[in-house]
């Protein structure tokens, strides 16, 4: 089945530590996003990448890295400079970024992160 | 600016009733408003979307109604049911960069029997 994993679901952070999330997608998609869910509130993007080798910050990237080195691949690190880290974290691809008829985006399951 | 503001915050509707949740933006750059929706413990999914070249857009029992002037939009779920419960998030974005969502803080729905 076509689609994003994100792994693991559930991660636990002690003080000063660094963790990454990891997201893989087999929809052969350009872009991919990293997006924030906190209760109560929307989605805030956190990284961005439309190709290979390529990255964006979003609009809450502070204490937040992530790489792009195969178009499959986009792993998001908490590091410790993110004193706020607990919240859930969703995955996205989408086909290209700047067309308007591949703007669907596709959500993996997320990842459920929090501070020991 | 960039704010999307929804409400309500949390909707009780019984079986068969419509369903009705509001959005609001101040951005007149933005041209592309989706819904999504997000079942428990999962990813959100796209339900439907809108541009502001149209006023109403339907599919199935979902439809999105966009007034341009007032600067707002909403979903209806016409003859809501219990597998509609969920949480739903409005969106917007600008420039054909779709990916690159504002989100609304979210409306919890629960349709009862």
């Amino acid at each position: 089945d076509g689609g994003i994993t994100q792994s693991p679901k559930y991660l636990f952070r002690k003080e000063g530590q660094n963790v990454t999330l990891s997201c893989e997608q087999n929809l052969n998609h350009d872009a991919m996003y990293w997006y924030r869910q906190d209760p109560g509130q929307g989605l805030r993007l956190i990284y961005y990448s439309q190709i290979v080798n390529d990255f964006q910050k979003g609009d809450i990237a502070e204490g937040y890295s992530v790489s792009r080195e195969k178009k499959e691949s986009f792993p998001l690190t908490v590091t410790s400079a993110q004193k706020n880290p607990t919240a859930f974290y969703l995955c996205a691809s989408s086909a290209r970024m700047g067309e308007r008829s591949n703007e669907k985006l596709f959500f993996g399951s997320g990842t459920q992160l929090s501070v020991l | 600016q960039q704010q999307v503001k929804q409400s309500p915050q949390s909707l009780i509707v019984q079986k068969g009733g419509i369903s009705i949740i509001n959005c609001a933006y101040e951005n007149t750059a933005f041209d592309y408003f989706p819904w999504y929706q997000q079942f428990p413990g999962k990813g959100p999914a796209l339900l439907i979307a809108i541009r502001p070249d149209v006023s109403e857009k339907k599919e199935g029992r979902f439809t999105i109604s966009f007034n341009k002037s007032a600067k707002q939009f909403s979903l209806h779920i016409m003859d809501s049911q219990p597998g509609d419960s969920a949480t739903y998030f409005c969106a917007a974005s600008k420039d054909n960069q779709g990916g690159k969502l504002i989100f609304g803080q979210g409306t919890e729905l629960s349709v009862k029997p």
